[in-house]
């Protein structure tokens, strides 16, 4: 069955260190992976998506079919990086398709 | 254009009373969804639809109904709330095509005592 892990509820880090929120897949297709972040107030809205291989805000996620992770990176972390994360996966049907969610990771940048 | 759009922001419910949340969306995209966000639990899809007169349950459908007359609209429907249907839920919506990226409603927070 389709999965999305994330091991993390909650990571604090300092400002200016590295970020690592950890993203594991289980899923018998090909798979299509996205990062979606909710800051305070705000609603969810996507971040990055594996098929676009882009850096947004600092953030750069990679695709590890071998791992079947998804983890998203960013070198410095800023106080406005603080947010709920969530990866979430496709899953296509024949006519559907839908997102599955992780739980998601509380980021908190700590000044 | 006002993306997704969700009415109401927070309601109270008693036990065993019936509600509608509403959901619009203005971009004209086929695709529809109902999600649940409950603490640590992360969105769990409800019920979803692919166009017009099309809807279909997914993961955690039982106690709620929804119907899609139109494209614009997909309403969720609580027939007798329970404490377990407090949560916040989330509506969203896609184009046919494209990047595959969900555009979010605001979110409505409902609380059942």
């Amino acid at each position: 069955a389709q999965r999305v892990t994330q091991p993390e509820k909650l990571l604090s880090v300092f400002k200016g260190a590295p970020v690592e929120l950890k993203c594991n897949y289980s899923y018998s297709g090909s798979p299509e992976l996205f990062w979606y972040v909710q800051y305070s107030r705000q609603r969810l809205q996507l971040l990055l998506r594996h098929i676009s291989r882009e850096s947004i805000k600092g953030f750069t996620a990679d695709l590890n079919k071998g791992e079947t992770s998804f983890h998203l990176k960013k070198p410095f972390a800023q106080e406005e990086d603080s947010a709920m994360y969530y990866c979430a996966l496709i899953m296509r049907g024949a006519g559907s398709y839908q997102l599955t969610f992780g739980k998601g990771t509380k980021l908190s940048v700590i000044p | 254009n006002a993306g997704v759009t969700q009415t109401p922001k927070f309601r109270i419910l008693k036990i065993g009373q019936s509600m509608t949340l509403q959901c619009a969306q203005d971009m004209n995209h086929n695709y529809m969804y109902w999600y649940r966000q409950d603490p640590g639990m992360g969105l769990k899809l409800i019920y979803y639809s692919v166009g017009a007169g099309i809807t279909d349950k997914g993961e955690v459908p039982n106690g709620y109904n929804v119907s899609r007359s139109t494209t614009e609209d997909f309403p969720l429907r609580l027939e007798l709330a329970a404490p377990s249907q407090t949560s916040v839920y989330f509506c969203a919506s896609k184009g046919q095509g494209g990047t595959g990226e969900l555009f979010f409603g605001e979110g409505s927070r409902l609380t059942v005592l």
